[in-house]
Parts: C-alpha cells; structure tokens; sequence
C-alpha cells in the first residue's frame, strides 16, 4: 500500500541537542511538506519543497532544516537553535496540481526537555 | 492574501444530530477546497474536496457545497455518531505550492 512513513512516532531529546525526523513516501508524489502542530491548535507549515534538491521557507522555518536528495525522502533536523522545539510534527506529499490533496503521515511527538 | 475562516469551536452535539461547521475563504483566483479530519494523535486524512463553483464533495456520509457566490464550504452531515468526534480542517488550494488551512474546528459526540 502506497503511503507516508514517519518515524519514529515518539521521540524524546535533551536541550541542545539536533534531531532528525524521518519522512518517507510511495506514492510517487513531488512535493512534500513538513507542519508543526503544537496542542489544540492548528498547522503551521515549516518548509516544503516543490521537487529533489530545491526548497522553500514555510511560515516558522527559523531552528529548523531539511533536505532532499531523493523524491522519496524528505527529513526535518530541528535544531537546538529551535527555542520551543517540543510538537507534534507532521509530514505530507502531494502531486504538483493545485487539485491534488495533501496526503499525511501519522506524525512524530518530539518532546525535548 | 488567501484565508481560510472556520468557526470555533468545540461544537458539542448528541448522536444522530444534524452538524454544520461553517468555512469561508478569500482568494485571489478559484481555488481548489479541502475538508480533512484529524483523530487523536494521528495525522489529518482527506475527507471530501471539490475542485470548481457548485462542486458538490461527500465521504461517509459528510457533505459540502463549493458556493462560489458566498465563497463558502460548508461541512454538513445529517446525523452524527460518537466516532465523529475529531477536529476538522477547511483548506484550500490555489497553486501548485502550497494548501491554506482553517484553525480547525474540535466536534465532540455524545451518546
């Protein structure tokens, strides 16, 4: 079955360190995009990228980074520069159409003390 | 620039009651429209969409109308069960790029 992977879904970190949040898709799809969602409240989106080797700032890209080397693969490293890194983040991949829907992963809870 | 408005919520109903849950939006151009549901803990899953003015989509059991005149996508289902509890997102879609979305909406089910 085609979907997104996410992993690991729980993650636990000490202050000042970097961590990285694996996200991967079969479905082919160009464009991938990384949100943050902190309790009981809506997305905000961190950086996308259109297609391999390029991509742009989201809405509150400042701690974090990406990269993508392969269609398939897109990870977020949050950095210790992240003031308020601890969220429940969300990975997801669409067709480059403007009528394509977003398709989700089941996210990571990363929680840094 | 575009936006997405849901009400707020949560909206609280007893089982088998009529849902409405109301979402506007501003954009530029004619946009593509989105509702997805999101379960505790899990990620938003695509519930319904309607790509042009007076596209109708619906999903198990739920509705809703792209009325180009009111710039309006209404969420609507006839009766509601306790499994519907979740929160509930508008968005939209405009280019290529990225989709805009509402704040969400938490819908909570009674028996």
């Amino acid at each position: 079955d085609g979907g997104i992977t996410q992993s690991p879904k729980y993650l636990f970190r000490k202050e000042g360190q970097n961590v990285t949040l694996s996200c991967e898709q079969n479905l082919n799809h160009d464009a991938m995009y990384w949100y943050r969602q902190d309790p009981g409240q809506g997305l905000r989106l961190i950086y996308y990228s259109q297609i391999v080797n390029d991509f742009q700032k989201g809405d509150i890209a400042e701690g974090y980074s990406v990269s993508r080397e392969k269609k398939e693969s897109f990870p977020l490293t949050v950095t210790s520069a992240q003031k308020n890194p601890t969220a429940f983040y969300l990975c997801a991949s669409r067709y480059r159409d403007r009528n394509s829907p977003l398709h989700f992963g089941n996210g990571t809870r990363l929680t840094v003390t | 620039g575009n936006s997405v408005t849901q009400m707020e919520g949560p909206v609280t109903l007893s089982e088998e009651a009529f849902l409405t849950i109301n979402c506007t939006y501003t954009a530029t151009g004619y946009p593509s429209l989105f509702w997805y549901v999101q379960y505790p803990g899990e990620g938003l899953q695509l519930l319904l969409k309607a790509t042009k003015a007076d596209d109708k989509g619906s999903n198990k059991g739920f509705e809703a109308t792209y009325r180009k005149e009111t710039t309006s996508f209404h969420l609507e289902k006839g009766s509601v069960q306790v499994s519907d509890s979740a929160v509930y997102f508008c968005a939209l879609s405009e280019s290529t790029d990225k989709l805009i979305f509402g704040t969400g909406t938490r819908l909570q089910v009674f028996p």
